[in-house]
């Protein structure tokens, strides 16, 4: 099993739709787990922490679930700027590495 | 001001030739990352530096050679190049709060391609 998995789509939704994405990782005793975004050829950019709790920025929630050893990310009101790869990452257990997820593509359309 | 600047953006060399790239960020950070990208986008990190030291170094050939001549550089040799060495390569720094948050600020990435 990989050390973090995405499914890389692409998610292909309407402009206004939900879409969610998981991330699985492999490794029980990570502590630190993000949501980046990576634009076409530009760099990744932090999109989100996780929290254990949950957390959600403006129409973003995120959500980690450790018994099941996997991250969510929902979008509400899909935008057309919210199209870019979305990439999971997850500190291994006890360390300060992170390790990058492959990316799901996002493509909203009108 | 660009946070972390790497240059040159492109690169294009022949095989067997040595080229470096380098990376300065102004974040303050103490910790510097060299992370690769592949055609099939996998982002892959290989070194970590913080304040000069390596620490993390993630089983890359020799032909890679990190230096840091400062906590606020981290440059990027490469021998010898191959044609498998094609890819972006991505600088970032991150600040190591405690708790293991680590967040990265990328550069903006330099395109390899080895002809």
């Amino acid at each position: 099993r990989k050390e973090v998995e995405q499914d890389p789509g692409p998610f292909n939704v309407p402009e206004g739709a939900t879409v969610a994405f998981n991330c699985t990782y492999s490794n029980s005793a990570s502590q630190s787990f993000f949501w980046y975004r990576q634009d076409c050829r530009k760099e990744p950019k932090l999109l989100m922490s996780v929290y254990s709790s949950g957390n959600e920025d403006g129409r973003f929630t995120a959500q980690l679930n450790r018994a099941s050893q996997y991250i969510s990310l929902l979008i509400r009101d899909s935008k057309l700027s919210d199209s870019a790869t979305y990439l999971c990452v997850v500190n291994r257990g006890g360390s300060y590495i992170p390790t990058f997820g492959r990316g799901t593509s996002l493509i909203v359309h009108p | 001001d660009t946070a972390v600047s790497q240059t040159p953006k492109y690169l294009v060399t022949q095989m067997g030739n040595d080229k470096s790239i380098k990376c300065e960020q102004n974040l303050g950070h103490d910790t510097m990352y060299w992370y690769k990208q592949d055609s099939k986008k996998f982002l892959k990190i290989m070194f970590s530096y913080n304040n000069k030291e390596l620490i993390i170094n993630e089983t890359v050939p020799n032909r890679f050679s990190p230096k840091s001549p400062d906590k606020a550089h981290l440059n990027l040799h490469i021998n010898s190049l191959e044609l498998g060495d094609s890819a972006v390569y991505f600088c970032a720094s991150s600040a190591r709060p405690s708790g293991g948050r680590d967040i990265q600020y990328f550069g903006a990435g330099t395109r390899l391609s080895v002809l």
